[in-house]
């Protein structure tokens, strides 16, 4: 059985990294093919995709954040990671991490996390 | 980057209708080396984290009612509900997961009259 779950700070300033992690179960992040995403959507807004992390270490990111993303994992814990720098309120949303595997079929239940000052 | 135009907002049916939900996108999906459309169709509950319910356009996801039928390929593709139930209140979305940047479409508000 699959499932995964994202932790976060629940809030923070604007300028401050926001670091998430999404532990899972039922995959492995060493097995081939398996990768694992990090999606975004504002209250009452749409869906957008952050990054991707596979499981040969390659990672893809979404140029609308420039270099602001990181991505990264630990296969022995079963944990991958985002950082986002240099956040503000544009960046306020509930996160979900989903394992990706051609496409995203299984997601966790999501953090929500607040930038405020 | 793919941009993925999907229509409509919203709609409102009452319990046994059908419905389609369409979504464009600006490139095709579909891959020359293995002939499949890389467009996934996701339900999301309110309150919920999205569901898979298509993959490839048109491939349900184990555990998915036959009533949710994907179709269509290369750019144009249609997500069907027949005999709507009122479980089916939802959000709607598509993704391209052909090339990165991946991109959803802004979504679909299904209403139960």
């Amino acid at each position: 059985q699959v499932t995964l779950k994202e932790s976060g700070p629940g809030i923070l300033q604007p300028s401050q990294t926001l670091s998430l992690t999404c532990t899972f179960s039922g995959f492995s992040l060493s097995t081939y093919g398996m990768g694992v995403g990090w999606i975004r959507q504002p209250s009452g807004k749409g869906l957008e995709w952050l990054a991707n992390i596979w499981w040969d270490d390659d990672k893809y990111y979404n140029p609308s954040l420039k270099n602001r993303l990181t991505i990264s994992k630990d296969t022995s814990n079963n944990q991958a990671f985002l950082k986002i720098t240099n956040v503000d309120t544009a960046d306020t949303a509930t996160y979900y991490c989903a394992l990706y595997n051609n496409y995203f079929d299984y997601w966790g239940q999501g953090v929500m996390v607040t930038v405020s000052s | 980057d793919i941009v993925m135009t999907q229509s409509p907002f919203s709609l409102a049916v009452s319990e046994g209708e059908m419905v389609t939900i369409n979504c464009k996108s600006s490139q095709s999906l579909l891959s020359s080396g293995n002939q499949k459309n890389y467009l996934a169709w996701y339900q999301q509950k309110p309150g919920q984290s999205p569901k898979l319910l298509i993959y490839y356009a048109s491939t349900r996801q184990s555990g998915v009612p036959d009533r949710f039928i994907g179709s269509g390929s290369g750019t144009d593709f249609t997500l069907t509900i027949s005999d709507v139930q009122a479980e089916d209140l939802a959000d709607y979305y598509c993704l391209q997961h052909y090339s990165s940047p991946l991109t959803f479409g802004s979504g679909t508000k299904l209403e139960i009259k």
